[in-house]
């Protein structure tokens, strides 16, 4: 889970929009997840993004991506309070089936 | 979306036993399911890839022998930790894939074991 980098806080204001940044660092990945983890649960996926396409957008998620630079981004607009948990990108493993390479989570704090 | 169940959600057992977890795929067959690790505030590990009717692959440096993956059905596979001692509490969490063609994968909720 090493070659997958994200930042390990974001605290926003409710209302505000967050942005959640990811980089990668196999160029051969083809899929893209972002996955979502609430205390004590497990991993919810949120969406995910195939390496040919630029953005996806789904109601108030939009994932970015950047294969040039290895950049993967999820904004959440409008982020609530029930949006507070941690946000995992995740990358499908190069000549590994479908198992994914997991970075170590973005603890994501929403405020009133 | 797809639901993926593990059970039990908690377990505690005494060094040197086996424990046995279940993963089932609710309302889909998977071809494929995974085992991750994960500690506390960590990443998660893949530890092994089992497709239905064959051997796991295992990753390097996680014990096949420790770690008995069975996938003998479309939905289920299970992970029995045999001789648990204390550091192979972890949170242990599966997750399923459909067949050709599908790329979401989907986690069950996970299942906590401490070794005591």
């Amino acid at each position: 889970g090493e070659d997958v980098e994200q930042s390990l806080f974001l605290s926003v204001r409710e209302g505000d929009s967050s942005v959640i940044n990811c980089t990668y660092t196999d160029s051969s990945s083809t899929y893209l997840y972002w996955y979502k983890q609430e205390p004590g649960a497990g991993l919810q996926l949120l969406t995910y993004i195939f390496s040919n396409m630029d953005m996806k957008q789904d109601q108030r998620l939009t994932v970015l991506l950047n294969k040039k630079d290895k950049h993967l981004s999820l904004r959440i607009a409008d982020t609530q309070t029930g949006d507070s948990a941690i946000y995992f990108c995740a990358e499908k493993r190069a000549n590994s089936g479908y198992a994914l390479n997991f970075g170590k989570g973005t603890s994501l704090l929403v405020t009133p | 979306g797809a639901v993926v169940s593990q059970h039990p959600s908690w377990v505690i057992c005494k060094s040197g036993t086996s424990v046995k977890i279940e993963c089932r795929s609710l309302d889909f067959q998977a071809t494929t399911m995974f085992w991750y690790r994960q500690f506390p505030k960590q990443s998660l590990m893949l530890m092994a890839t089992s497709n239905e009717g064959s051997k796991a692959t295992y990753e390097q440096g996680v014990e096949k022998d420790k770690f008995l993956i069975n996938h003998a059905s479309l939905t289920l596979s299970t992970l029995t930790v045999t001789s648990a001692h204390p550091e192979d509490s972890s949170f242990y969490i599966c997750s399923a894939r459909g067949g050709q063609g599908t790329y979401e994968q989907y986690f069950g909720p996970g299942t906590r074991l401490t070794v005591t």
